[in-house]
Parts: C-alpha cells; structure tokens; sequence
C-alpha cells in the first residue's frame, strides 16, 4: 500500500532563503507526482506535475525534482517571500491508476 | 483557467439532516473527485467519478452517496448527518489521460453538523 510521507510538518524560514521541501513515497512504481499549495481554510493549488518519465518541473521560482528509485521528490523555492507562506502538500498516483495518494503536508512560514 | 465551484463556502446542519453538497466544473473534465479533509488525518478520498452516471467507491464512503448526472456537476450527499462527519468536504477534477491529469481543486465547504 502507498504511503506518502512529507517531513518536517512545519518549517520557518526568513525571508529571501532558498527552501527545498520533502515528499518521499513508499512504492516506486508511480504514474505522477504532483505538488499542491493550500493556504488556510481553502483548497488546494496545483503547483507542479511530474510524469514518472520525468526527472524535474520548473514554474518560476519553484523546482520539483522527482527521483523514483530511491522514492522520493522535492520541492525547492528559490528566495522566499511571505507570501508562499502557506501548506504544501504532495501527492502521488500509482500505476495501477485511480486515485491521488496525499501527503500530511508541510506548512511553512517566510517571516520578514 | 479551470473553475470549480462549490455551492456553500460554510454549512451549519443538525444531525439527522439529509445534506447536499454541489460541485460544478467548467473545463468538461472527465474526472470529478469528492475528498475530506480533516486535522491530522489529511485528505481521504470519498468517491470519485470517471464518467457521467459512473461513480467508485473512495477509502471512506460510508455514510456517503454521490450522484453524477452531467459531466459538469458531481454532488455528494450525506443520506443522514451525524457529528463525525463535521469536517472541510473538497471537490476536484481533472482530464483523464498521462499529459494532463493536473487535479483542480474547488474553495471548499465548511461542514458543522451539530
């Protein structure tokens, strides 16, 4: 059974940093990974897709990069503003189609 | 840009009610998808939908129907509200196929059931 796994749960950076967050998954055998923002008390924005032919996806200051051999993705935000403050989640489908696995999500927060 | 729109932002019922909760797509979408989500527990599937009159069962449908009747519009119906299923109820969608699955997500409804 998939599981999806998104450590730490709450991260705190100043503003400006550079940021990489993680999703790793327990079966490698994926059909996409996607990453969602949700801000409190909405729904969710998709950010990014990756393919499973995929190695990364790029919008504008974010990065997600996909290694399925060793199960894991990353999300990276290059120079931090407060408004990305938010909670990212990742979620992944599996081969055998269907349904999107989530992670618990990481909130993270960019302080001035 | 893809819009899904869900009827009620906020919904106060009392046990025992029979609650419709509608979500409406503009992208003719073929997959329609009904989620809970819930503080510590994440996003859980209820059931989801790949077609107009089709509907498959989530991880949690208990308690729970849908009905599907156009592509556009998928609702969730709680048969009889009970205070367990208070909780933020999420509607997505999304086109069927490898290159553009992306999931969209409606605003969300805010269920009390008192």
């Amino acid at each position: 059974k998939q599981e999806v796994t998104q450590i730490p749960a709450a991260l705190s950076v100043p503003e400006g940093e550079n940021l990489v967050l993680n999703c790793s998954f327990t079966d490698s055998a994926i059909y996409n990974l996607q990453w969602f923002r949700q801000d409190p008390g909405k729904g969710l924005t998709s950010l990014l897709l990756i393919q499973s032919s995929q190695r990364e996806q790029t919008s504008g200051r974010l990065n997600a990069s996909l290694d399925k051999s060793s199960g894991r993705s990353t999300l990276y935000i290059a120079a931090s503003q407060p408004g990305d403050s938010a909670t990212y989640l990742c979620a992944v489908r599996g081969n055998q189609g269907g349904k999107l696995i989530f992670g618990q999500g990481t909130e993270l927060s960019v302080k001035p | 840009d893809v819009k899904v729109t869900q009827s009620s932002r906020y919904l106060v019922k009392r046990t025992g009610e029979k609650v419709f909760l509608e979500c409406v797509q503009d992208m003719d979408h073929e997959n329609m998808f009904w989620y809970r989500q819930d503080p510590g527990l994440g996003l859980r599937l209820i059931y989801f939908s790949y077609d107009v009159k089709m509907k498959e069962k989530g991880d949690i449908p208990e308690g729970y129907s849908v009905s599907r009747e156009k592509k556009e519009r998928f609702s969730l119906i709680l048969e009889s509200a009970s205070t367990n299923q208070t909780s933020m109820y999420l509607c997505a969608s999304s086109f069927q196929g490898r290159s553009n699955e992306k999931l969209f997500f409606g605003s969300g409804t805010q269920l009390s059931v008192l």
